[in-house]
């Protein structure tokens, strides 16, 4: 059974920063991974999606890196901002029919001003 | 851009009652799923469609029930309320594989079965 974990749990850091969150997977035969952001009270907004093919995907101050092999994912955010603040979840899909995703637990980030 | 529509935001219900959590999509996507999110366990998948007229478990499909008359529409029907289903429940839709895959959530329905 696919397992997903997402370290850290919680991170807090200064406005500015650079920083990575990071998403492992027990079984690297993945169709995809995305990236989803989450707000309190919110739905989930897919920030980056990673075909198995690909080694990543960028979008403006966001980069995803796929290690397949290895069974993991790094999501790059780049001069962090306050409104970065949230809840990031890595999930995978196994195949290409409908089956759904497996999602980490997340990393709860704060950005502090 | 409606997206994914769900209702009720909120509800309580007691042990036994039964309720269905609405869910529609504006992007004629084909698929369709459930999901419920608890603290500490992740989101997991309930019951997934792929079109009308075709459904299938999930991860945790017992006590839900689902059905898909329309490519818009996919209901999920608590049959008799327990209190483990207290959770926050998500619908979501996508194209099919080949297309764009992205995920788009609902916002949510948080529910308590007392």
């Amino acid at each position: 059974k696919q397992e997903v974990t997402q370290i850290p749990a919680a991170l807090s850091v200064p406005e500015g920063e650079n920083l990575v969150l990071n998403c492992s997977f027990t079984d690297s035969a993945i169709y995809n991974l995305q990236w989803f952001r989450q707000d309190p009270g919110k739905g989930l907004t897919s920030l980056l999606l990673i075909q198995s093919s690909q080694r990543e995907q960028t979008s403006g101050r966001l980069n995803a890196s796929l290690d397949k092999s290895s069974g993991r994912s790094t999501l790059y955010i780049a001069a962090s901002q306050p409104g970065d603040s949230a809840t990031y979840l890595c999930a995978v899909k196994r195949g290409g029919g409908a089956d759904g995703l497996t999602f980490g637990k997340g990393t709860h980030l704060i950005i502090q001003p | 851009n409606a997206g994914v529509t769900q209702t009720p935001k909120f509800q309580v219900l007691k042990t036994g009652q039964s309720m269905t959590l609405q869910c529609a999509q504006d992007m004629n996507h084909e698929y369709m799923s459930w999901y419920r999110q608890d603290p500490g366990m992740g989101l997991r998948l309930i019951h997934y469609s792929v079109g009308a007229g075709i459904t299938d478990q999930g991860e945790v499909p017992n006590g839900y029930n689902v059905s898909r008359s329309t490519t818009e529409d996919f209901p999920l029907r608590l049959l008799s309320a327990a209190p483990s289903q207290t959770s926050v429940y998500f619908c979501a839709s996508s194209r099919k594989p080949g297309q764009d895959e992205k995920l788009f959530f609902g916002s949510g329905t948080q529910l308590s079965v007392l």
